[in-house]
């Protein structure tokens, strides 16, 4: 079945500094991918997206990058606040289908 | 727009029993979708339904059921509750089939002992 495979399960990175965190998905017809970071405690809530015509999107400090050939797409995050310590997900989705989530990246920013 | 609601927001239940969860989307979305939340499983699809239909559906067994009502209003039902159930389960509605943005509930915490 199809799957979304996100890496790495945990990310500490020092106030200021960049984090990445990876997606690989394995239904090549998705043609979008969402992005939700779950604060704890709180509801998902999407923080950027990405469709399948486009390669990059950037929203402040939060970019998004796709890449269809290799069926893998990218959160990236610059100067990292502790504000943005979260659970982050990925997803992608095929037309009316389902989402399908990925596991989840634990992001730490460290003062 | 109000966001979306789910009542209750926490529930205790023992082995055995069944539970029904419901789900109010915003205003206007017509597609609302069930997860559940566990912390080693992260977000499990449970079902989808689109105008009162059941449009897409996960690998749960058949104690889970939902509903969807005329005016998108969603609830779900677990019979015969095992202590594996006890998770966050969190209803998402999406204004359109395809291209909407999905937006969160606050999540039901159900207990199961």
């Amino acid at each position: 079945g199809e799957n979304v495979e996100q890496h790495p399960s945990t990310l500490s990175v020092q106030e200021g500094d960049s984090a990445v965190i990876k997606c690989t998905y394995s239904d090549s017809a998705s043609n979008y991918f969402p992005w939700y970071k779950q604060e704890l405690g709180k509801r998902p809530q999407l923080i950027i997206d990405i469709r399948s015509n486009v390669g990059e999107k950037k929203d402040q400090r939060i970019a998004v990058t796709l890449n269809k050939t290799a069926k893998h797409f990218s959160l990236h995050i610059t100067e990292t606040q502790p504000e943005d310590s979260a659970v982050y997900f990925c997803a992608a989705k095929r037309g009316t289908y389902k989402y399908i989530f990925g596991t989840g990246t634990r992001l730490k920013v460290l003062a | 727009k109000a966001g979306v609601t789910q009542t209750p927001r926490y529930l205790i239940k023992t082995r055995g029993q069944q539970v029904t969860l419901s789900c109010s989307p915003i205003s206007g979305h017509r597609s609302v979708s069930w997860y559940q939340q566990t912390p080693g499983q992260g977000l499990q699809f449970l079902f989808e339904y689109f105008s009162e239909t059941q449009r897409n559906k996960g690998n749960f067994p058949g104690r889970f059921s939902g509903r969807q009502f005329s005016n998108s209003r969603s609830e779900m039902n677990v019979s015969t509750l095992e202590l594996g159930d006890s998770a966050l389960y969190l209803c998402a509605s999406s204004p359109l089939g395809e291209w909407g943005e999905q937006f969160f509930g606050p999540g039901t915490r159900l207990t199961v002992l």
